[in-house]
């Protein structure tokens, strides 16, 4: 069964430093989202994107996030200068479609690191 | 803005017994309600989802869900658990002709004993 996946698993970084998620999602998938969980707290939507751009993003996803397709097969999710409080799990996803009464498809999360 | 409630951190049952993990929702409107489930070192997978008709839904794994719009529930259940189900279980709402992004709850991780 196909499944997302994502790369590394765990990153530790040092405040500032900038980090690179990567995501590889279901081959004939069309929309791709990413997730954050802070520990203990909800999973909270990021961003998603459709046809090489954004179509939706939260107040979390400021101008420090962006994200990025650059082949036919990845997805990558950059934070240009981390900081403590971005440290989390964070989830790819995937979906053939989009709509409110669709499932995502994700994958097993980064967990980030910043000290 | 929509919300979802999983009240218990953590679940305990004994293998055999039956097994239920509680959501509540809030929204304004009709609601579109998801469950899914994170095993260890894994993503999240579907279990099963609430769109409309009948109020019980089946999903994977011999799960199943009941909306109740009442109490603004959607309650997981299980008549007999097992081991392998202990993971981590999340509720998720999305809004009839509303965003396609749903609102997750925090998790509940469920341990079922031998």
């Amino acid at each position: 069964e196909p499944e997302v996946t994502q790369t590394p698993s765990h990153q530790v970084t040092q405040m500032g430093q900038e980090v690179i998620l990567r995501c590889v999602p279901i081959s004939n998938h069309l929309y791709f989202y990413w997730y954050r969980q802070i520990l203990g707290q909800k999973v909270e939507f990021l961003v998603s994107f459709y046809n090489n751009e954004i179509s939706e993003k939260s107040e979390i996803f400021d101008d420090q996030f962006s994200v990025e397709r650059p082949d036919g097969s990845n997805f990558t999710l950059k934070i240009r200068s981390t900081k403590l409080e971005d440290s989390a799990m964070y989830f790819c996803a995937s979906s053939t479609r989009t709509g409110e009464y669709n499932e995502q498809f994700f994958g097993p999360g980064t967990r980030l690191t910043v000290l | 803005a929509q919300s979802v409630a999983q009240p218990e951190d953590q679940v305990n049952v004994a293998e055999g017994n039956p097994l239920t993990v509680k959501c509540t929702y809030s929204v304004s409107g009709n609601p579109y309600l998801f469950w899914y489930v994170q095993y260890p070192n894994r993503g999240l997978q579907f279990l099963l989802k609430y769109i409309t008709g009948d109020n019980l839904v089946k999903g994977s794994y011999g799960f199943e869900a009941e909306f109740n719009k009442s109490q603004t529930s959607f309650h997981l259940k299980k008549p007999s658990a097992l081991v392998s189900d202990s993971a981590l279980y999340f509720c998720a709402v999305t809004l009839r002709g509303g965003s396609y992004i749903p609102t997750f709850g925090r998790g509940t991780s469920l341990i079922v004993h031998p």
